[in-house]
């Protein structure tokens, strides 16, 4: 199993340039998520998905847009890239319930926005 | 508002010692904690979790303690080792509106010196 994959591994982007990122996941996972990582801010979350063609925002949604079209991929959406979108990517995905609340990650996307 | 806090940024121990990280939360409707360790440019990796209902779970080195009264919780890792240094983040598991999120402290950088 590959687990959690993401493409690209790094990007840089104009500002105002698009972008798409990829997230694939091949356990069968319902929920996927979207976070960015920031020097000293921990993970926040952009936005997520419990199945199969839903989305949902999370803490900061602004700017970017989702796609849940298979089970298995979760796309993320830069329109028009800023510079404040400098980040490190991470995807990641778990099955529901309370079996188990872990989150299994990607090895994220550094994209640089200049 | 941060709702889960690692005060700490940085912790630097001798190999063999105990390391201690800890993790202050504000929200009394999480009800599962986990921990996870992130090596750089890698994806962050599931260390160890406690359900709200208990006070103690062990795994190997790894023991993380739960203060409901306090909203506290600690990971130790003992004996530490030159492997382990990481940067750890802490993390709360919250059921809203049928969906399951983390919520992510900001991590605390541990170093483990031979």
């Amino acid at each position: 199993n590959a687990g959690v994959t993401q493409t690209p591994k790094f990007r840089v982007l104009k500002t105002g340039q698009s972008m798409t990122l990829l997230c694939a996941q091949d356990m069968n996972h319902e929920y996927m998520y979207w976070y960015r990582q920031d020097p000293g801010m921990g993970l926040r979350l952009i936005h997520y998905s419990v199945g199969e063609g839903t989305t949902a925002k999370g803490e900061v949604p602004d700017g970017y847009n989702v796609s849940r079209l298979k089970k298995q991929n979760f796309l993320l959406g830069l329109e028009s890239a800023a510079p404040s979108q400098t980040s490190v990517y991470f995807c990641a995905s778990r099955t529901p319930g309370r079996a188990s609340y872990e989150q299994y990650f990607g090895p994220g996307t550094r994209l640089t926005v200049t | 508002d941060q709702q889960v806090k690692q005060n700490s940024p940085s912790l630097s121990v001798q190999e063999g010692r105990i390391s201690i990280l800890n993790c202050d939360y504000t929200n009394s409707m999480f009800d599962y904690f986990l921990w996870y360790k992130k090596y750089p440019a890698e994806g962050p990796t599931f260390l160890i979790s406690i359900s709200s209902i208990k006070d103690k779970n062990e795994d190997g080195r790894f023991t993380v303690f739960l203060n409901k009264s306090a909203k506290h919780l600690s990971l130790h890792i003992v004996p530490s080792q030159p492997g382990d240094s990481a940067v750890y983040f802490c993390a709360a598991d919250i059921t809203q509106g049928g969906s399951e999120k983390l919520v992510f402290g900001k991590g605390t950088k541990l170093t483990v010196n031979p």
